[in-house]
């Protein structure tokens, strides 16, 4: 099955300041790369998604890029805000109905 | 738009009692899953479905039962609850027929005494 490490675990910026989340998968048969944010109490939300053919996604503040030789993508958070706090999950997959195989998680931490 | 609508939102069970967790959707998905969340462990998948009459396992099917009789609902049943079983379950939909672009509800959580 599909090893999935994400780093760092936790992570403290200060507000305004750029955030980094590095997800390394094993599956080189991977083909789509979603990143989740989950608020405290809360279920799980799809912030952004990529797919194997594409190197890179913006959407507003946040982006996904993946390095598929190296089998490893990344959320980047730009001008952090104190709402982005939350626990993020990546969960590439390769494909198919079962299910997604999610990271551990990285706490991110805002500071006013 | 209600989306992903879970029930209970807490539960407290003793050792070998049963119980299903509810789980609807109003967006007409046919793909459904659930997931239990553990301290440290990221969420791992328990069952899923891709349309109505059809289910399949996951990574952590046992202990578990589900069945798909309708689009909208998709319940969980804990057949004899043990305390391994402790845990924050979601319930997950998709527009695609598979895992992508999943909404999530906003789970149970369920202790076993």
């Amino acid at each position: 099955g599909e090893n999935v490490e994400q780093h760092p675990s936790t992570l403290s910026v200060q507000e305004g300041d750029s955030a980094v989340i590095k997800c390394t998968y094993s599956d080189s048969a991977s083909n789509y790369f979603p990143w989740y944010k989950q608020e405290l109490g809360k279920g799980p939300q799809l912030i952004i998604d990529i797919r194997s053919n594409v190197g890179e996604k913006k959407d507003q503040r946040i982006a996904v890029t993946l390095n598929k030789t190296a089998k490893h993508f990344s959320l980047h958070i730009t001008e952090t805000q104190p709402e982005d706090s939350a626990v993020y999950f990546c969960a590439p997959d390769g494909g198919g109905a079962d299910g997604l195989t999610f990271g551990k998680g990285t706490h991110l931490i805002i500071q006013p | 738009n209600a989306g992903v609508t879970q029930t209970p939102k807490f539960q407290v069970l003793k050792t070998g009692q049963s119980m299903t967790l509810q789980c609807a959707q109003d967006m007409n998905h046919e793909y459904m899953s659930w997931y239990r969340q553990d301290p440290g462990m990221g969420l791992r998948l328990i069952h899923y479905s891709v349309g109505a009459g059809i289910t399949d396992q996951g990574e952590v099917p046992n202990g578990y039962n589900v069945s798909r009789s309708t689009t909208e609902d998709f319940p969980l049943r804990l057949l004899s609850a043990a305390p391994s079983q402790t845990s924050v379950y979601f319930c997950a939909s998709s527009p695609q027929p598979s895992n992508e672009k999943l909404f999530f509800g906003s789970g149970t959580q369920l202790s076993v005494l």
